[in-house]
């Protein structure tokens, strides 16, 4: 079954706690990328990747970082974790994104992530 | 900036009625627009999107409009249904790079029995 999955999906960690969520996906999509949904705000993009080692900003990267070592993963790193960065946090894969091409997101089911 | 503008943040209609999701982009080069539903628990999925050389798009009960000019994009559902009550996004690429995906605030669609 085609699909992106999320480890874990619920984390309630302290202040300062370096955490790693971890993404996989099966559908050898180039294209990954990492979002937290907040009341309000939507999904914003944190940070994606275009392939193996080529990563790069989404909208708010700040106290996040992300590597790409194999096509198929995609870790989301908070190494000093803060309350603001309590979220719920999604990854999504996709064939890359080219003109003429459709560009469906196919998103994992979420991690929960609490910063006290 | 960068943005989409989604309107309204809620929304009610009575079973059978049509929806109607509207949103607004700044970056007159985008040329995919793409519109998710998300259910309760989950994350979001795919429902239909369309390019910029094509003024709407329909899939049986839901049909997306653009309005190039006006930079303006909408997502029509009819005949709603129960299992239409989600949360909707709409999303453009980003203009400082195509990689980059903008996503509306999100519009929480209610179906009233």
């Amino acid at each position: 079954e085609a699909q992106v999955t999320q480890n874990p999906r619920y984390l309630i960690t302290v202040t300062g706690k370096k955490l790693t969520v971890t993404c996989s996906q099966n559908m050898n999509h180039e294209y990954m990328s990492w979002y937290r949904q907040d009341p309000g705000l939507g999904l914003r993009q944190i940070y994606y990747s275009m392939n193996v080692e080529v990563t790069d900003k989404g909208d708010v990267p700040e106290g996040y970082k992300v590597s790409r070592k194999e096509k198929r993963n995609f870790p989301l790193i908070l190494e000093s974790p803060s309350p603001n960065q309590t979220s719920l946090y999604f990854c999504a894969s996709s064939h890359y994104y080219t003109s003429g091409s459709r560009y469906e997101q196919y998103f994992g089911p979420g991690t929960r992530l609490t910063v006290t | 900036g960068e943005n989409v503008e989604q309107h309204p943040s809620t929304l009610s209609v009575q079973e059978g009625d049509s929806a109607v999701i509207k949103c607004t982009y700044s970056d007159s080069a985008s040329n995919y627009f793409p519109w998710y539903k998300q259910e309760l628990g989950k994350g979001p999925q795919l429902i239909i999107d369309i390019r910029s050389n094509v003024g709407e798009k329909k899939d049986q009960r839901i049909a997306v409009t653009l309005n190039k000019t006006a930079k303006h994009f909408s997502l029509h559902i009819t005949e709603t249904q129960p299992e239409d009550s989600a949360v909707y996004f709409c999303a453009a690429p980003g203009y400082s790079s195509a990689s980059k995906i903008i996503f509306g605030s999100g519009t929480r669609l209610s179906i009233r029995p």
